[in-house]
């Protein structure tokens, strides 16, 4: 059974450019999570998505958006770039309902804003 | 804001030696789970110990939760290289529905060869 996937891997921006990041999530998975890690600040959670519906978000600005399709894949965008949006960004999918369980994270989408 | 809070922050021990880390939360909660992050990479799952639990073991992993001084430990006994990592606990709050997982700060542990 193939893991989460996240694409792009690697990317460069500068700053007032926006970006979106992709998120496959294991076969069957409805729930797909996001979340932000700095150095700083640790893993802060963004949003998580169940069956196409955003069911939690985050305290993060509205430049932070995201969606997930009916095969479960989701995206999210981040408009108008700042330095401090460099991270890793990391998706997260789940099968469980409303109480988490364990969650299978992807490798991470590492974003620099220049 | 993060709902755990790491203890170390960093550990360093020699190969073979028990590795003890600790989580502290500040609202009650369903389950308690622990992760393990390789630098850069992604989070993968150690054990998950439901708030009704005490103990937990899985292979050379052992988590107790106390959920009167809302706090856990993870240990690793004889410690290998490859354990050299990032550890988080995570904690999804009782919030009657739509619950999340909550991070922690983690702990950077390195064996020493």
């Amino acid at each position: 059974k193939a893991g989460v996937t996240q694409t792009p891997r690697y990317l460069i921006k500068t700053r007032g450019q926006q970006v979106t990041l992709s998120c496959s999530p294991i076969s069957g998975h409805r729930s797909v999570s996001w979340y932000q890690q700095t150095p700083g600040q640790g893993l802060q959670f963004l949003f998580e998505y169940f069956s196409e519906t955003q069911r939690n978000k985050g305290n993060f600005p509205g430049r932070f958006s995201g969606r997930q399709f009916s095969n479960s894949r989701s995206e999210m965008n981040v408009s108008t770039l700042e330095l401090g949006d460099s991270a890793l960004y990391l998706c997260a999918s789940s099968w469980e309902g409303l109480a988490p369980g364990e969650l299978f994270f992807g490798e991470g989408s590492r974003l620099t804003v220049l | 804001s993060q709902q755990g809070e790491e203890d170390p922050q960093a550990l360093s021990i020699q190969e073979g030696e028990n590795a003890t880390m600790n989580c502290s939360y500040k609202t009650s909660i369903n389950n308690l789970q622990w992760y393990r992050q390789n630098s850069g990479r992604g989070l993968v799952h150690l054990i998950l110990i439901r708030s009704n639990e005490r103990e937990k073991h899985s292979g050379r992993l052992r988590v107790t939760l106390d959920t009167s001084k809302k706090s856990s430990s993870l240990l690793i006994t004889a410690s290998r290289a490859a354990d050299t990592a990032s550890y988080f606990c995570a904690t999804d709050a009782t919030n009657f529905g739509n619950e999340k997982l909550t991070f922690g700060t983690g702990t950077r542990l390195t064996i020493i060869p």
